[in-house]
């Protein structure tokens, strides 16, 4: 099975700040990542496939990179909607999720 | 727009079944590979298991191989995941999710139906 690791696991962060989330697999994922953010009481929401491509509706303050084991998610300019938890997830083979690094205002 | 209802969770206690039901509307639903995945509050996500679009191809994690059965009836536009000797562990919300194509891309997810098995 494949594993993702995220860090940090919480990251305390102020409005305007840009921010880095890490995701690794445990073995080659290619370019096979999503991200997703969940907000208290929500479901998750797609903001990024294939590692960089950013779904359709999702601000371009996000932007995400990577390939093969090490992987990011960036926002660049945080705004108060932000502050939510986020989710790496493999699709190499079946699907793994990361425990997901919460985002809380500092 | 796109819909995923869930229904069918509860408490049941440990051996037990429930059949979980997802009606999907707003898309063409015999066009798309379908999953569930689940959640304990205030925990992370683990994917469940996964059905083709024509309900002849299924995956399962390894935790409910063998218990839980996904499957669809592309007529009535519904998913399905029975579960059965269901385990305190399988406790948590189940999310129904629409795939993206071929790939496990979770592009449209329901609302989620609690299960806890407990005695």
């Amino acid at each position: 099975d494949i594993q993702m690791t995220q860090s940090p696991s919480t990251l305390s962060a102020s409005v305007g700040d840009r921010v880095t989330i890490t995701c690794r697999a445990s073995q080659s994922i290619s370019s096979w990542l999503a991200w997703y953010q969940q907000k208290p009481g929500k479901v998750p929401k797609l903001l990024i496939y294939k590692a960089s491509t950013l779904e359709s509706g999702v601000p371009s303050r996000f932007s995400g990179s990577g390939s093969g084991t090490e992987f990011s998610l960036s926002i660049s300019s945080l705004q108060p909607d932000d502050f939510a938890t986020y989710y790496c997830q493999q699709y190499d083979t079946y699907a793994t999720f990361g425990q997901g690094t919460k985002l809380e205002i500092k | 727009e796109v819909q995923l209802v869930e229904s069918g969770g509860g408490l049941v206690q440990p051996g037990g079944s429930l059949r979980l039901s997802c009606a999907a509307s707003g898309f063409t639903f015999s066009n798309y590979w379908m999953h569930w995945v689940r959640q304990v509050p205030g925990k992370g996500l683990v994917w469940v298991a996964r059905t083709d679009s024509w309900g002849s191809g299924t995956s399962y994690a390894d935790s409910v191989k063998g218990r839980f059965t996904i499957s669809r009836d592309n007529a009535k536009n519904t998913l399905y995941l029975q579960m059965n000797n269901l385990a305190v562990e399988d406790t948590a919300v189940y999310y129904c999710i629409r795939g993206r194509g071929v790939i496990n891309v979770f592009d449209y997810w329901g609302q989620g139906t609690p299960v806890t098995v407990s005695s």
